[in-house]
């Protein structure tokens, strides 16, 4: 089946710099890619996602890049800000968005003043 | 609030009792899905509907758990017998099919 690594397990940066994630995933396959955000005590939130058709997708400060060839796939946070302190989760789906989505083992990310 | 709702939040319960926990999707979605996610992991997908028909289960899902969605709109899943490695947050999420997944606030259980 399909494994997911999901890289740094923390993150800690100052209010104002950049943030990146990075996971790797197993099957060639997979072809949607997910990220979620999840705040303590509540269920993961979708902030992005991107299908294998596209190789980046920005949404304000969030960015997705893929690459197919290596089968990983980068969340970027930029100009973080204290509320995007959360736990992060990649993950990822054999056939499409409406299957059974494999995760990572999350990002804490920590945005300090 | 993303619209999918969950009952109770919080369950703590003995071990060998059942438990059930009701998830309430976002009312036009025709998927459900369930996951369980323990303390720093990932979610773990358990199995999932689309309207009333379970098209998957994951090997994880033992004969101790059953998942229905009668009427192919709130689902329901019981634990029967719990055991101390059932304590978990069991996650609810829904789509329309071919859609991004929308999850619930959770059910924290704590088998003692």
């Amino acid at each position: 089946g399909e494994n997911v690594e999901q890289h740094p397990s923390t993150l800690s940066v100052q209010e104002g710099d950049s943030a990146v994630i990075k996971c790797t995933y197993s099957d060639s396959a997979s072809n949607y890619f997910p990220w979620y955000k999840q705040e303590l005590g509540k269920g993961p939130q979708l902030i992005i996602d991107i299908r294998s058709n596209v190789g980046e997708k920005k949404d304000q400060r969030i960015a997705v890049t893929l690459n197919k060839t290596a089968k990983h796939f980068s969340l970027h946070i930029t100009e973080t800000q204290p509320e995007d302190s959360a736990v992060y989760f990649c993950a990822a789906s054999t056939t499409g968005t409406a299957s059974k989505l494999t995760f990572g083992t999350g990002t804490r990310l920590q945005v300090t003043l | 609030d993303t619209g999918v709702s969950q009952d109770p939040r919080h369950k703590i319960t003995k071990r060998g009792q059942n438990v059930t926990f009701r998830c309430d999707p976002i009312s036009e979605h025709n998927r459900l899905y369930w996951y369980r996610q323990t303390l720093g992991q990932g979610p773990e997908f358990l199995t999932y509907f689309q309207n009333e028909a379970q098209l998957e289960k994951s090997r994880l899902l033992s004969d101790r758990f059953s998942a229905e969605r009668p009427k192919g709109s709130f689902s329901t899943l019981e634990i029967q017998r719990t055991e101390q490695g059932d304590s978990a947050m069991y996650l609810c999420a829904s789509s329309l099919v071919g859609q991004e997944q929308y999850f619930g606030p959770g059910t924290r259980l704590t088998v003692t």
